[in-house]
């Protein structure tokens, strides 16, 4: 059973932090990452993806990928109100199709 | 921009009746999904499709059936709701590409009575 785990939350940060929030998953031959926001009521919308060990950086928001200890991260830096939204971490297996396995989400808030 | 638009935002049903829900996308996107997403159970595939005519099930497909006619639309099926189906549906396409991203619709919030 391929799984992604994530800490449900509630992450609560000061405005101006940054916010940690992390996810592993099972197999080792994921080949493809996504970080996707989903406001209450909302749908979700892609913040971030992430394909090659390392760092990759967009604005205020950092993806890390370490695919020896399968886990892949986001970084918001000076966290704002308006960041407040549960995370979604995706992953995306091997094979032909681009089927992607979510994670339940961190619900993060932002306290001003 | 990508947009992928869904028939309703809200919908009530009855147990028993037959449900049709809508995803159209504008992108000439190759993939098309369905989800449904339950507080702590996050999102879950039910099916998907990789080209007109062609699905594939996914993790949760019991109880749906699927039809794509045509590239841009993807229906997804109740054929007899029960109240175990209410919960939020998004829609999502995708090109073919491996790791191209999805692009969610705006979701339908079904409930079954």
């Amino acid at each position: 059973q391929k799984e992604v785990e994530q800490n449900s939350g509630p992450l609560s940060v000061p405005e101006g932090a940054i916010a940690s929030l992390n996810c592993t998953y099972s197999d080792r031959g994921s080949q493809s990452f996504f970080w996707y926001r989903q406001y209450s009521g909302k749908s979700p919308e892609l913040i971030m993806s992430i394909y090659s060990n390392g760092d990759k950086e967009d604005g205020r928001f950092t993806a890390q990928l370490n695919k020896a200890s399968q886990y892949v991260s986001l970084l918001i830096r000076d966290s704002q109100p308006s960041d407040s939204a549960t995370y979604l971490c995706a992953v995306r297996y091997g094979g032909a199709t681009n089927k992607l396995i979510f994670g339940t989400g961190t619900l993060l808030a932002v306290q001003p | 921009d990508v947009k992928v638009t869904q028939s309703s935002r809200y919908l009530v049903k009855r147990t028993g009746e037959k449900v049709f829900l809508e995803c159209v996308q504008d992108m000439d996107h190759e993939n098309m999904f369905w989800y449904r997403q339950d507080p702590g159970l996050g999102l879950r595939l039910i099916y998907f499709s990789y080209d007109v005519k062609m699905k594939e099930k996914g993790d949760i497909p019991e109880g749906y059936s699927v039809s794509r006619e045509k590239k841009e639309r993807f229906s997804l099926i109740l054929e007899s709701a029960s109240t175990n189906q209410t919960s939020m549906y998004l829609c999502a396409s995708s090109r073919a590409g491996a790791g191209d991203t999805q692009y969610f619709g705006p979701g339908t919030r079904l409930t079954v009575l």
